[in-house]
């Protein structure tokens, strides 16, 4: 079963805007990864932060964690059609395993 | 190509049929991963192999589901006598280190669409 819950389940924005998605887990965790999916293909790496990291950034990626709080946020800046996608975020702990949430879908409306 | 290779990308069988899915990972690549993934959902861990040896099959959901990877490279998902709950996309991801080095992502294929009618 999966342990990650993310909010919102769907975003729907205009391009422009920013897209803020959040992550939470029930587990203690090495690090958080967040991938992205295009509709009909694998996942995409985008970015690992580690726990003991409070942010990250990549371009127009922002990640936090909060490991007190047991969550994450993924921020993407001025967003673009082309970054519409589901977005899942990830936890590997001490089990050695990738556990991913339900995933976010993200709409961006030129 | 340099990424992961998933084939068939389309499998449709009938309800008790056994069915095979193949994954090329990226050369060199140590470590690889089977994924099952549900209709609106995140995927979820089937099974994973350091080189040849399969180190963790917790992820499978019952003993239908086997797979192998005897030379360290190439692997092979097969279900036998599928049932229509086997329906679902089964990803293929590999990494270049031990899964224990888990700070390192996965590289993952584009997945076989799997219909049980």
């Amino acid at each position: 079963s999966q342990q990650g819950e993310e909010d919102p389940q769907a975003l729907s924005i205009q391009e422009g805007e920013n897209a803020t998605m959040n992550c939470s887990y029930k587990t203690s965790i090495n690090n958080l990864q967040w991938y992205r999916q295009n509709s009909g293909r694998g996942l995409v790496h985008l970015i690992l932060i580690r726990s003991n990291e409070r942010e990250k950034h990549s371009g127009r990626l922002r990640v936090t964690l909060d490991t007190s709080k047991e969550s994450s946020s993924l921020l993407i800046t001025a967003s673009r059609a082309a970054d519409t996608a589901s977005y899942f975020c990830a936890t590997f702990n001490q089990g050695g395993k990738l556990i991913f949430g339900q995933g976010t879908e993200l709409s961006v409306k030129p | 190509g340099a990424g992961v290779s998933q084939s068939p990308r389309y499998k449709v069988a009938k309800r008790g049929q056994d069915v095979a899915l193949r994954c090329d990972p990226i050369s060199g690549h140590v470590s690889l991963f089977w994924y099952q993934q549900a209709l609106g959902q995140g995927p979820e861990f089937l099974t994973y192999f350091q080189n040849e040896a399969q180190l963790d099959k917790s992820g499978l959901p019952s003993d239908r589901f086997f797979a192998e990877r005897p030379e360290g490279s190439v692997s092979t998902l097969k279900i036998q006598r599928t049932q229509q709950e086997d329906s679902a996309v089964y990803l293929c991801a590999s990494s270049p280190r031990v899964q224990g080095y888990g700070n390192q992502p996965q590289h993952f294929g584009d997945g076989t669409r799997l219909s049980i009618l």
